[in-house]
C-alpha cells in the first residue's frame, strides 16, 4: 500500500503560469481533501471531493483555483495564472469514508513562483 | 466557525524528559473529533493521536497521551520520556462529526528535542 501520493514534490511556476498538482488517494479511499499551508502556519483547507463530485469548495479562492476527482485518475488541484502569493505547501489527504476521520495525508507539493 | 488556538510557538525540552503542549478551542458543536499531527522536517503530516469528544477517557498512544478537558474546550498533548525524533511541528486540529469533516488547524508548536 503507497498510501497517499502527490506529485510533484517540488513545483517551480513563472508568474501567470499555471500549476497542476496531483493527488492519488490510498487504495480504496474515494473521500480527497487539499489543504494549503502558508510559511509558519497550519493547514488551510481548500476542498473536500470524492469521486466525480465536489463536496465542500469553501476554502477554495474564488477565482483561478479548482480542483476535480474524476472517476479514473488521480485527484487535480489547478492554480491558473499564479501569482507569488501562492507559493506554499499544498496536502492532499484521503479517507475511506466520511465518518471514520482516519485521514492519511501525502507527503505535499511545495509551490514556488517566481 | 471552528477555531484552534496553539499559544507556544516554540518549545524544547532534554531527552527523555516530558513536556506538554497546549491547545485550546472553540465550537458551539458537542460532536467532533480532535487531533494532535507530527510534522518532521520531511513535511509528511503523520497523525499523533485522535479523541472523540463524545469519550471522557483520554486517548493515549504508547508515550503519546492527552488531557482532553471538554468544558474547558482544552486538548493538550503530553509527551513523555522524549526522544531526539519527536523533534518536529505539532498541530493541533478539530473536525466536525457530521460535517464535511474539513480538518481546522492550529498554527502549530514547534518541539525541539535536546540531547
Amino acid at each position: 500500500n503507497a498510501g497517499v501520493m502527490q506529485n510533484p514534490r517540488h513545483l517551480v511556476r513563472r508568474r501567470g503560469q499555471e500549476a497542476r498538482l496531483r493527488c492519488s488517494p490510498m487504495k480504496g479511499h474515494s473521500h480527497v481533501y487539499w489543504y494549503r499551508q502558508l510559511p509558519e502556519e497550519g493547514l488551510k483547507f481548500m476542498v473536500y471531493l470524492q469521486k466525480e463530485n465536489i463536496i465542500d469548495e469553501s476554502g477554495m479562492p474564488k477565482e483561478r483555483f479548482s480542483a476535480e476527482f474524476p472517476k479514473e485518475g488521480p485527484s487535480i488541484l489547478r492554480i491558473q495564472q499564479v501569482v507569488r502569493g501562492d507559493s506554499a505547501a499544498y496536502f492532499c489527504a484521503s479517507s475511506l469514508d466520511s465518518r471514520n476521520y482516519g485521514y492519511t495525508f501525502g507527503s505535499g507539493t511545495r509551490l514556488t513562483v517566481v | 466557525a471552528q477555531t484552534v488556538t496553539q499559544s507556544q510557538p516554540e518549545m524544547s525540552v532534554q531527552e527523555a524528559e516530558t513536556v506538554t503542549l497546549s491547545c485550546t478551542y472553540d465550537t458551539s458543536e458537542s460532536n467532533y473529533y480532535l487531533f494532535w499531527y507530527k510534522q518532521p522536517p520531511s513535511r509528511q503530516m503523520i497523525l499523533v493521536i485522535r479523541q472523540e469528544a463524545y469519550k471522557q477517557q483520554n486517548a493515549t498512544e504508547n508515550r503519546f497521551s492527552v488531557n482532553f478537558q471538554k468544558a474547558a474546550k482544552s486538548f493538550s498533548l503530553k509527551i513523555s520520556d522524549s526522544q531526539l525524533g519527536d523533534t518536529a511541528m505539532y498541530f493541533c486540529a478539530l473536525a466536525l462529526q457530521g460535517g464535511s469533516e474539513k480538518l481546522v488547524f492550529g498554527k502549530g508548536t514547534k518541539l525541539t528535542v535536546n540531547p
